[in-house]
C-alpha cells in the first residue's frame, strides 16, 4: 500500500525553530510537497521537492532524500503566526498520497 | 492569475436533505478538479477528481455525487445527507504542465458542512 507517516502533533517556542519529518512508502514518485493548513481553513502551499537536497524559502526550508523516503520542513525564527497544521503530500504517479499533518503548537 | 473559489462557507442541513456545493476556478483552461473532505482532525480524503467536462472520477463509494458541466465548475451533490457526511468539504485544481512547481494543487475556501 501506499503510506505517509508524520507526526501527529509538536510543540515549540517562539524565535525557536522546529522539524517535522514526513516519511513516505509510495509506488510512484514525481513529488513531495508541504502545504500549510490554519484552523478552520483551506491548505496553502509551501514547496515542492522533486530532487534530493534542501529548497529554501525565507524562513522555512524542505529536505528530501529519495533514497531514504524522507523529507522534513524546517520553521526557523517561529512566529504565533506558525501555529498551524502542516501536511506533507506525495505525487504518486500522478495521484496525491496525504499524510494526516502535523499540528504545530507554539508557546511564548 | 488563477483564482478558485467554491461556496457556501456553512451549511447545516438535516439528515436525509440534498446538498449541493459549488466550486468555480479563474483564470486557467483545462484544469483537473478535485473534491476532498476532512473530517476533524484527520487527512484530507479524495471523493472525486474530474480531468475533463463530463468526466468524473469516484474514490469513495457513497451517496454523494459530482458534476462538471463547464470546464471550470465543479459541483458536489447529494440525494439524501447522512450524519456522517459532515465535515470540510474542499475543491481543488492543478495544472499538469507546471514543471517548476510540480503538479501543486490549489484550494478552495472550503465549505464546513455540519448534517444534523
Amino acid at each position: 500500500g501506499q503510506n505517509i507517516d508524520q507526526p501527529t502533533e509538536m510543540t515549540a517556542t517562539e524565535g525557536a525553530i522546529v522539524q517535522i519529518n514526513c516519511t513516505y512508502q509510495t509506488s510512484g514518485f514525481n513529488g513531495l510537497f508541504w502545504y500549510q493548513q490554519h484552523a478552520g481553513e483551506a491548505p496553502t502551499f509551501l514547496s515542492y521537492n522533486v530532487l534530493d537536497g534542501l529548497e529554501e524559502k525565507g524562513r522555512f526550508s524542505s529536505f528530501l532524500s529519495r533514497s531514504k523516503g524522507y523529507s522534513y520542513l524546517l520553521l526557523k525564527e517561529l512566529q504565533m503566526k506558525d501555529s498551524a497544521s502542516y501536511l506533507c503530500a506525495v505525487d504518486s504517479n500522478y495521484q496525491l498520497i496525504w499524510g494526516a499533518g502535523t499540528k504545530l503548537i507554539i508557546k511564548p | 492569475s488563477q483564482t478558485i473559489h467554491q461556496w457556501p462557507a456553512t451549511l447545516v442541513q438535516p439528515v436525509g436533505s440534498p446538498l449541493s456545493l459549488e466550486c468555480t476556478v479563474e483564470g486557467t483552461s483545462n484544469p483537473n478538479l478535485y473534491w476532498y473532505r476532512q473530517a476533524a482532525g484527520r487527512g484530507l480524503q479524495l471523493l472525486f477528481y474530474s480531468v475533463g467536462i463530463g468526466q468524473i472520477s469516484s474514490e469513495v463509494p457513497q451517496n454523494l455525487s459530482a458534476s462538471r458541466p463547464q470546464d471550470r465548475q465543479f459541483i458536489l451533490s447529494s440525494k439524501k445527507l447522512l450524519l456522517s457526511d459532515s465535515g470540510f468539504y474542499l475543491c481543488a485544481w492543478t495544472y499538469w504542465g507546471a514543471q517548476l512547481s510540480g503538479n501543486t494543487i490549489y484550494f478552495g475556501e472550503g465549505s464546513w458542512l455540519t448534517v444534523v
